[in-house]
């Protein structure tokens, strides 16, 4: 499968507790996004890469949120001391940009958080 | 800023009628827009996009749009519904003069296509 993979798939954890999102995106894209969704709603943007570089934080990435791409490939979202708002479902896309590229994303299945 | 309205919560349709879900954008410069569908549980697939060129834009499963200007719109058509086509869809949009900001979504809207 050579498409976006992401890692748990769904997550219960309680509150105050630490979660880890794993992100593979397709090999050969060089930018991957981190998107959030909660019920009804579409989704919000996070945090962006272009390689290794955090490129733009969304204002909704508070403290607690953290993101890195350390060499370029896969991508991590740690939300350290997790609050019950913190529910939702964590998406991540990729998509290359460069030549004729146009930068449509193409998404993972999603990590769903349930916070208790 | 960029943003994207989609104003029906939920549509309706008897399977083999047509079907549209609208969506109108807001952007400063000239507009990347695309629609993208959800089906439970699952993330979201690229059906198709306008970059420029023609008005009307051919994607995936039977599914087109028209990129109207003059009315800031992107309306998502299929000549004749399935009931397989009953999702949640999603139109988004980015400035194209902005080149990197992020893809801005909608609130999605609820299509159900009834046998």
């Amino acid at each position: 499968d050579t498409g976006v993979s992401q890692d748990p798939r769904h997550k219960i954890t309680k509150r105050g507790q630490n979660v880890t999102f794993r992100c593979d995106p397709i090999s050969e894209h060089n930018r991957l996004y981190w998107y959030r969704q909660t019920l009804g709603q579409g989704p919000e943007f996070l945090t962006y890469f272009q390689n290794e570089a955090q490129l733009e934080k969304s204002r909704l990435l508070s403290d607690r949120f953290s993101a890195e791409r350390p060499k370029g490939s896969f991508s991590t979202l740690e939300i350290q001391r997790t609050e019950q708002g913190d529910s939702a479902m964590y998406l991540c896309a990729s998509s290359f940009t460069g030549g004729a590229g146009t930068g449509e994303l193409f998404f993972g299945e999603g990590s769903r958080l349930t916070v208790l | 800023a960029q943003s994207v309205a989609q104003p029906e919560d939920q549509v309706n349709v008897a399977e083999g009628n047509p079907l549209t879900v609208k969506c109108t954008y807001s952007v400063s410069g000239n507009p990347y827009l695309f629609w993208y569908v959800q089906y439970p549980n699952r993330g979201l697939q690229f059906l198709l996009k306008y970059i420029t060129g023609d008005n009307l834009v051919k994607g995936s499963y039977g599914f087109e749009a028209e990129f109207n200007k003059s009315q800031t719109s992107f309306h998502l058509k299929k000549p004749s519904a399935l009931v397989s086509d009953s999702a949640l869809y999603f139109c988004a949009v980015r400035d194209m003069g902005s080149g990197n900001t992020p893809l801005v979504f909608g609130k999605g809207t609820r299509l159900s296509v009834i046998a």
